[in-house]
């Protein structure tokens, strides 16, 4: 069965600084891969998709994520994050339906 | 053009009651789906209706029930309410199938006293 593992249910960076969100898969066949963004009192965002198009996909806010098969991974990037990004991410695969990962929550300092 | 809409945003309801949540998908749009978030359990998936029919379904007991109706708008009625049930209830909407990207809405809070 096809799932995503999320490593860090909270990070905290600086304003500024790299944030790096980690997902590993775990898939028999090539996976459909997301990232969602859910602020505080919403629904979830799309920020991005892997459908094996291109292994660096970039998305939305200046977010991006690389597939690596080696490695089943599709870690979520940022070079510089601001404020505004504290949420909570979610990685998820999908086969018949989403299959989300547990989530991790990002902060943000000043 | 307006996005995923769900009625009613919250709600608080008894032990015992049963709830009607309602989702209005994107227009054009003919997949819906319905997941509870729970701090606990996380993101979970609930069932799919397409063309008024439920194409897939989770692990839910069958007090988790869904409809379609033709103009592609949704409801999920939770009977014989729990405590356990209090989470929020997220419906997304896609153009023709699952793999299409899904188009969340706000979300229903309910809370179960």
């Amino acid at each position: 069965a096809q799932s995503v593992t999320q490593l860090g249910s909270h990070v905290s960076v600086s304003e500024g600084a790299l944030v790096l969100l980690r997902c590993n898969y775990s898939s028999s066949v090539p996976p459909y891969l997301f990232w969602y963004v859910q602020y505080p009192n919403q629904g979830l965002q799309l920020l991005l998709k892997y459908t094996s198009a291109a292994t660096l996909v970039k998305g939305i806010n200046g977010f991006e994520a690389e597939f690596k098969k080696s490695e089943t991974s599709f870690h979520l990037t940022k070079p510089s994050a601001h404020m505004s990004d504290a949420a909570e991410y979610f990685c998820a695969v999908i086969t018949d339906k989403l299959i989300f990962g547990t989530g991790t929550r990002l902060q943000v300092f000043p | 053009k307006a996005g995923v809409t769900q009625t009613p945003r919250y709600l608080i309801k008894t032990r015992g009651q049963q709830v009607t949540l309602s989702c209005s998908p994107i227009s054009g749009h003919r997949s819906v789906s319905w997941y509870q978030q729970t701090p606990g359990q996380g993101l979970q998936f609930l069932f799919e209706y397409f063309s008024e029919t439920q194409r897939n379904k989770g692990n839910f007991p069958g007090r988790f029930s869904g409809r379609q109706f033709s103009n592609s708008r949704s409801e999920m009625n939770v009977s014989t309410l729990e405590l356990g049930d209090s989470a929020l209830y997220l419906c997304a909407s896609s153009l023709a199938d699952s793999f299409n990207e899904q188009f969340f809405g706000p979300g229903t809070r309910l809370t179960v006293l």
